[in-house]
């Protein structure tokens, strides 16, 4: 099966802009989750979708918004880009077969988003 | 709250000693962990996970982590250190009453040959 994959792979942007990164999940995989990670704040959930619903966010202000396509693939789009969004994006799907404890996320290659 | 701790910023091995990197857990009900890799500019790579039955669990690349319930702990370990193995390490927790997944802030694990 081929993993998960991201575009872009890279980005550049300038403040005030926005920006759509887009992910497509492993086959069979029905819930994708987005994380940023930056060298100060480590690794910060984003938000997870599950058949085209948002299941949970994270501490993030409403710039950061996100949706989930019938075919599992998701977006997540950044409005009025600041300084500190500068990070990598990673997007992570998983089955959701069995105990959803259990659940293990695979990870796509990320994002680096940098804005100017 | 659910919470995991790495308290190691940076371990430091020799190419063929033994390597341990620490994770202690807190959650509500029971853990199931997780350990990931990741090398520079690549995206997270699963290595094992506990869920249930014999503490000792066997993952990817000869890595093993143990998991303590008494100390709340899932540390990771290998027999004999590669430089290869040089990387970020992430632990992370989820229980059955909450599906995010919790992660540590990281290791940077760096072997010298």
């Amino acid at each position: 099966k081929a993993g998960v994959t991201q575009t872009p792979r890279y980005l550049i942007k300038t403040r005030g802009q926005q920006v759509t990164l887009s992910c497509s999940p492993i086959s069979g995989h029905r819930s994708v989750s987005w994380y940023q990670q930056t060298p100060g704040q480590g690794l910060q959930f984003l938000f997870e979708y599950f058949s085209e619903t948002q299941r949970n966010k994270g501490n993030f202000p409403g710039r950061f918004s996100g949706r989930q396509f019938s075919n599992s693939r998701s977006e997540m789009n950044v409005s009025t880009l600041e300084l500190g969004d500068s990070a990598l994006y990673l997007c992570a799907s998983s089955p959701l077969t069995g105990g959803t404890g259990s659940d293990t996320q695979y990870f796509g290659p990320g994002t680096r988003l940098t804005v100017l | 709250a659910q919470s995991v701790a790495q308290p190691e910023d940076q371990v430091n091995v020799a190419e063929g000693n033994p390597l341990t990197v620490k994770c202690t857990y807190s959650v509500s009900g029971n853990p199931y962990l997780f350990w990931y890799v990741q090398y520079p500019n690549r995206g997270l790579q699963f290595l094992l996970k506990y869920i249930t039955g014999d503490n000792l669990v066997k993952g990817s690349y000869g890595f093993e982590a143990e998991f303590n319930k008494s100390q709340t702990s899932f540390h990771l370990k290998k027999p004999s250190a590669l430089v290869s193995d040089s990387a970020l390490y992430f632990c992370a927790v989820r229980s059955d009453s909450n599906y995010q997944l919790i992660w540590g802030a990281g290791t940077k694990l760096i072997i010298k040959p």
